[in-house]
């Protein structure tokens, strides 16, 4: 079945350093790739995406690279800040599929300055 | 701009009681959501619709029941609550003109004991 893998949490880091969290996943086919973030006490909202291979998602100095060859769609900035602690998690969708997203399980960021 | 509104914030169920999760948004988007978001499992599909009158079972169904009476309203209800439902419920909307962003509503956390 189609499904997103995600690196456990929670990562923690100082302020400035690189920042990695890996997504890979399984699909039948070729969907979309999305990270939405969730600040705390609130919803998710989207903060990049990538619609086929290849594409660079980016978005406040965030980046992610849509590999097909490793089915994979890891986020990266290169200097976290403490007004990125939150719980980022990485989604595919299909076309014509309503919209619909499959998450993973999200991973949990806490930056200290 | 209101976005996607939830209703209430917070919950405590008796095992066995019902209620309903609220939802609106003012964005006019055909296609609405539930999620439930457990610790360490990411986001779970409940139900969607893609209209009014159209609802439509995604992973997780079973305990929950919808309607979709109105393009704005998208209503959640839990007949008999058990502490399996024991989550935080997200609402969210897109539609085919969003370009595949959802929006999220800040999420209600229910607790059954």
């Amino acid at each position: 079945g189609n499904s997103v893998t995600q690196m456990e949490g929670p990562v923690t880091l100082s302020e400035e350093a690189f920042l990695t969290i890996n997504c890979t996943y399984t699909a039948t086919g070729y969907p979309s790739l999305f990270w939405y973030v969730q600040y705390p006490g609130e919803g998710l909202q989207l903060l990049l995406k990538a619609t086929k291979a290849d594409d660079k998602g980016s978005n406040k100095g965030f980046e992610a690279t849509y590999r097909k060859e490793t089915t994979s769609f890891h986020l990266e900035k290169g200097s976290v800040q403490v007004s990125d602690s939150a719980v980022y998690f990485c989604a595919l969708m299909f076309s014509g599929g309503y919209n619909k997203l499959i998450f993973g399980a999200g991973t949990r960021l806490a930056v200290h300055p | 701009n209101a976005g996607v509104t939830q209703t209430p914030k917070f919950r405590i169920l008796k095992i066995g009681q019902s209620m309903t999760l609220q939802c609106t948004q003012d964005m006019n988007h055909n296609y609405m959501y539930w999620y439930r978001q457990d610790p360490g499992m990411g986001l779970k599909l409940i139900y969607y619709s893609v209209g009014a009158g159209i609802t439509d079972k995604g992973e997780v169904p079973n305990g929950y029941n919808v309607s979709r009476s109105t393009t704005e309203d998208f209503p959640l209800r839990l007949e008999l609550a058990a502490p399996s439902q024991t989550s935080v419920y997200f609402c969210a909307s897109s539609s085919a003109s969003t370009n595949e962003k959802l929006f999220f509503g800040s999420g209600t956390q229910l607790s059954v004991l």
